[in-house]
C-alpha cells in the first residue's frame, strides 16, 4: 500500500510562471489537506478538501492560488503567477475519514517549489 | 501570538543523555496533541499522540498539562537516530486544521 505520493519533489519555476503540485492520496483516504511550510517555520493550514468538494480553503491566499480534488485523479494545487514569496515546501496529508481525536494523517515527502 | 510555540533549540546532546523540551498552546479548547518527527525538511512522521494522563512509547515520554496549557517531550537514552526536528502539533476536538509548531532541533552526537 503506497503511502501519500507528491510530485514533483522540486520544482522551480521563474516568477509569473504557474505551479501545479499534485498530491495522490494512500488507498482508501478521500480527505486531503494542503500545508504550507516556509523555512524556519511550522506548517501552515491551506486547504481541505474531499471528493470533488472544497471543504475549507482559509488558509489559502484568495488570490493565485486555487486547489481541486476531481472525482478521478490526484488532489492539484495551483499557483498561478508565482512570486518569490511563494518558495516553500508544500505538503500534502490524507485521512480516511475526516480528521478528529483519533484519526491519523498521513503525510506525502513534500514539494520543494523554488521561484527564481 | 502563535498558537503552538516552540523551543527552537538545538539541543545537542551525548548519546545515552537525557533531552527534554516543551511547547505551549494558545487555544484553550484544543482537544488533541501530537508530537511529530521531521527529518531534514522530509515529510513529518506521527511520533505518539498525547493523552491527559501522559503516555510512554519506549524511550519516548509526552506529558500534558491543560491549565497551563503545555505539552512535553522527553527521550531517554538518546540514540543518534533520534536526531532530528520534533514538531509540537494540536487541533481542536472534531477540527481537522492541524496548529504545528515551528519545531525542536535535537541533535545527538556519539
Amino acid at each position: 500500500n503506497a503511502g501519500v505520493m507528491q510530485n514533483p519533489r522540486h520544482l522551480v519555476r521563474r516568477r509569473g510562471q504557474e505551479a501545479r503540485l499534485r498530491c495522490s492520496p494512500m488507498k482508501g483516504h478521500s480527505h486531503v489537506y494542503w500545508y504550507r511550510q516556509l523555512p524556519e517555520e511550522g506548517l501552515k493550514f491551506m486547504v481541505y478538501l474531499q471528493k470533488e468538494n472544497i471543504i475549507d480553503e482559509s488558509g489559502m491566499p484568495k488570490e493565485r492560488f486555487s486547489a481541486e480534488f476531481p472525482k478521478e485523479g490526484p488532489s492539484i494545487l495551483r499557483i498561478q503567477q508565482v512570486v518569490r514569496g511563494d518558495s516553500a515546501a508544500y505538503f500534502c496529508a490524507t485521512s480516511r475519514e475526516g480528521l478528529g481525536l483519533n484519526t491519523e494523517a498521513f503525510f506525502g515527502q513534500g514539494t520543494r517549489l523554488t521561484v527564481v | 501570538r502563535k498558537e503552538v510555540e516552540q523551543d527552537p533549540g538545538p539541543f545537542n546532546v551525548p548519546e545515552g543523555a537525557t533531552v527534554a523540551f516543551n511547547c505551549t498552546y494558545s487555544n484553550s479548547a484544543s482537544q488533541s496533541f501530537f508530537w511529530y518527527r521531521q527529518d531534514c525538511r522530509k515529510e513529518p512522521k506521527l511520533l505518539m499522540s498525547v493523552y491527559s494522563s501522559g503516555n510512554e512509547d519506549g524511550r519516548f515520554t509526552a506529558q500534558l498539562n491543560r491549565a497551563s496549557q503545555y505539552i512535553s517531550l522527553l527521550i531517554r537514552d538518546s540514540k543518534l537516530s533520534d536526531s532530528a526536528t520534533y514538531l509540537c502539533v494540536v487541533n481542536e476536538a472534531n477540527d481537522y486544521k492541524l496548529s504545528f509548531g515551528a519545531g525542536t532541533t535535537v541533535t545527538v552526537r556519539a
